[in-house]
């Protein structure tokens, strides 16, 4: 079965720390993976994917996301986070081939508090 | 501005009266897709469409209704929206055809049916 797992609800962190949200997925195939950030009363915004290459990835604001194929994980990070920081995170997966590739699955968000 | 635009951003409405989510694209995309966002279940898919006049359910299409008469357009239809129907909605697009390379979302629909 296809899914994607957030643990935490919240995390709380801070401000000038390093952060990690945790994202740990199932999916057949070479998996694609997706971080997406919701900040109040906003649409999701794009932060980072994985395809293929580097296990390590870099994308907006400063955020980074390691891939692990043996733990099967895609955490995402931050060196040092910042008050505005303070969001909803998604992480994502695209769907099987078996489905044509149609969706991508979302993990139930993880709530980061970052505290002055 | 490349953008996935929804209207209206909020809405209240009545159990069993008909209603329209719009959304539209400008970038030319051919895929679109609907999800819903609900605590605790993050977003799930209602619909999507490959291309003009290509639809397809998701994962929780009882209810809802969708059309792609042209490109840049993908509306939700509820035709009886029920209380369980409340949710925040997102309209989504792709430029690559499928979900593979990410979506580009608009800024959401909040609806809520009493």
């Amino acid at each position: 079965a296809q899914s994607v797992a957030q643990p935490e609800d919240q995390v709380n962190v801070a401000e000038g720390n390093p952060l990690t949200v945790k994202c740990t997925y199932s999916v057949s195939g070479n998996p694609y993976l997706f971080w997406y950030v919701q900040y109040p009363n906003r649409g999701l915004q794009f932060l980072l994917k994985y395809i293929t290459g580097d296990n390590l990835v870099k994308g907006s604001y400063g955020f980074e996301a390691e891939f692990n194929k043996s733990q099967t994980s895609f955490h995402l990070k931050k060196p040092s986070a910042l008050v505005s920081d303070s969001a909803l995170y998604f992480c994502a997966v695209r769907g099987a081939r078996s489905g044509g590739y149609n969706k991508l699955i979302f993990g139930a968000g993880t709530r980061l508090a970052v505290h002055p | 501005e490349a953008q996935v635009t929804q209207n209206p951003r909020y809405l209240i409405t009545v159990t069993g009266k008909k209603l329209t989510v719009t959304c539209s694209q400008n970038m030319n995309h051919e895929y679109m897709s609907w999800y819903r966002q609900d605590p605790g279940l993050g977003l799930r898919q209602i619909y999507y469409s490959m291309n003009v006049e290509v639809t397809d359910k998701g994962d929780v299409p009882e209810g809802y209704k969708v059309s792609r008469k042209e490109k840049r357009n993908f509306p939700l239809i509820l035709e009886s929206p029920s209380p369980n129907q409340t949710s925040l909605y997102f309209c989504a697009s792709s430029s690559s055809g499928t979900a593979s390379y990410g979506y580009t979302f608009g800024s959401g629909t909040r609806l809520t049916v009493v």
